[in-house]
Parts: structure tokens; sequence; C-alpha cells
């Protein structure tokens, strides 16, 4: 079964620290996204990537396809960045699909 | 450009009836996908079409139906409403598929089955 597990499930942070947020899947992938999701539902898609390390503005996205597992960093973290952030992966034959992890709240505090 | 637009944005409903939920991505994509979201299964994939074609399926019963025009523009439709069906339906485009281009996500339809 192709699964995709998040953690954590819930971070709480200080304004300006630093946030690790990772992601693991059961199978090789053909892509893997990170998705932001504010309260009220909105969903943005903040990357997608196969291989190596995107970087945009304070976040940053890792995938090791070795290991199965992304990681999405944000830096100087601040309360505009409480949200919740969900990964998501497409799979050889289903690249027309996503399959989705359960999410990480993030609550970055003033 | 316009962003992705689901209509409508919030509808309320009553077990046995069914509803159409409609979605018009962004101009120039060709591929829509629906989700379903709720508290307990988070997001879920219902369907993606393709030049009016379904190109692929989740695993929702048959009373989860959609379709895509000419325009692009998609259309799902649930019938015979379950109080379980209450979820945020979202709608996302892409130029060709989730492997290759990210999606973009509409507002969503809430929908409440009482």
């Amino acid at each position: 079964k192709n699964e995709v597990e998040q953690s954590p499930q819930n971070l709480t942070a200080q304004e300006g620290e630093f946030i690790t947020i990772n992601c693991s899947y059961s199978v090789g992938i053909s892509a893997l996204h990170w998705l932001q999701q504010h309260p009220g539902g909105g969903i943005v898609s903040l990357f997608m990537l196969s291989s190596g390390k995107k970087k945009h503005g304070r976040l940053i996205a890792t995938i090791n396809i070795q290991e199965k597992h992304s990681s999405l960093h944000i830096t100087a973290s601040h309360p505009r960045d409480s949200a919740v952030y969900i990964c998501a992966v497409s799979w050889g034959g289903s690249n027309y699909k996503l399959t989705f992890g359960k999410g990480t709240l993030l609550t970055v505090n003033p | 450009k316009a962003g992705v637009t689901q209509t409508p944005r919030y509808l309320i409903k009553t077990r046995g009836q069914q509803v159409t939920l409609s979605c018009s991505p962004i101009s120039g994509h060709r591929s829509v996908s629906w989700y379903q979201q709720t508290p307990g299964q988070g997001l879920q994939f219902l369907f993606e079409y393709f030049s009016e074609t379904q190109r692929n399926k989740g695993n929702f019963p048959g009373r989860f139906s959609g379709r895509q025009f000419s325009n692009s523009r998609s259309e799902m439709n649930v019938s015979t409403l379950e109080l379980g069906d209450s979820a945020l339906y979202l709608c996302a485009s892409s130029p060709v598929d989730v492997a290759k281009n990210i999606q973009y996500f509409g507002a969503g339809t809430r929908l409440s089955v009482l």
C-alpha cells in the first residue's frame, strides 16, 4: 500500500525559529509536492520536486530519493507562516493523482 | 490570469438530494482534478480529467461522478447525498499532470449535508 507519513502532526514555534517538517513515503515516486493550507481552506502549492533541493524565499524543500524522504524547512519563521503544511506524492503509473499526508499544523507565536 | 474558480462556495443539502459543483480552471490548463477534504480522512483524490476524458479515479462510490467540457471547465456530481459527504471539495488545475507541473487550487466548495 502506498503511504505518505508526515511528522510532526503539530508544531509550535517562536517567531524567528528554524522549522523542519518531514515527509516519508513507502515506494518510489514520480514527484512530491508541498502544499500550504491556511484557515478557511485555500491551498497553495509551494514546491514540486523529484530530486535535489528547491528554495523560494524563506522556504526550502529537499528530497532524498534513496531514503524516500523529504523535508520542508522554514527559516526565520513568522506568525504569517502559521498554516497546515501538506505533503503529497504521485506514483509511477498514477501520475494523474496525488496521495496526501495528514498534514502538519504549524503555529508560530510572536 | 484568473485563478481557479469554484462555484458555489457554500452549499447546504439534505440527505438523498443530489448536488453539482463547478470548476473553471486557469486559462490554458487542460487537467482538472477533484479532491475531497474531511477532518477525519484529510485530502483524498476523487478523479482527474484531461481533454474531456477521465484519466484516473479515486476510491469513491459511483455516486460521485464528474465530467469535463471542451473549454476545460469541469463539474462533479454527487447523487443520493449522505451525511458523510459533508466536506470541502477542492478542484485544482495544471497544464498536463501532477508529475510535471504544480497544481493550482480553487478556494473550494463547502458542502454540508443535513
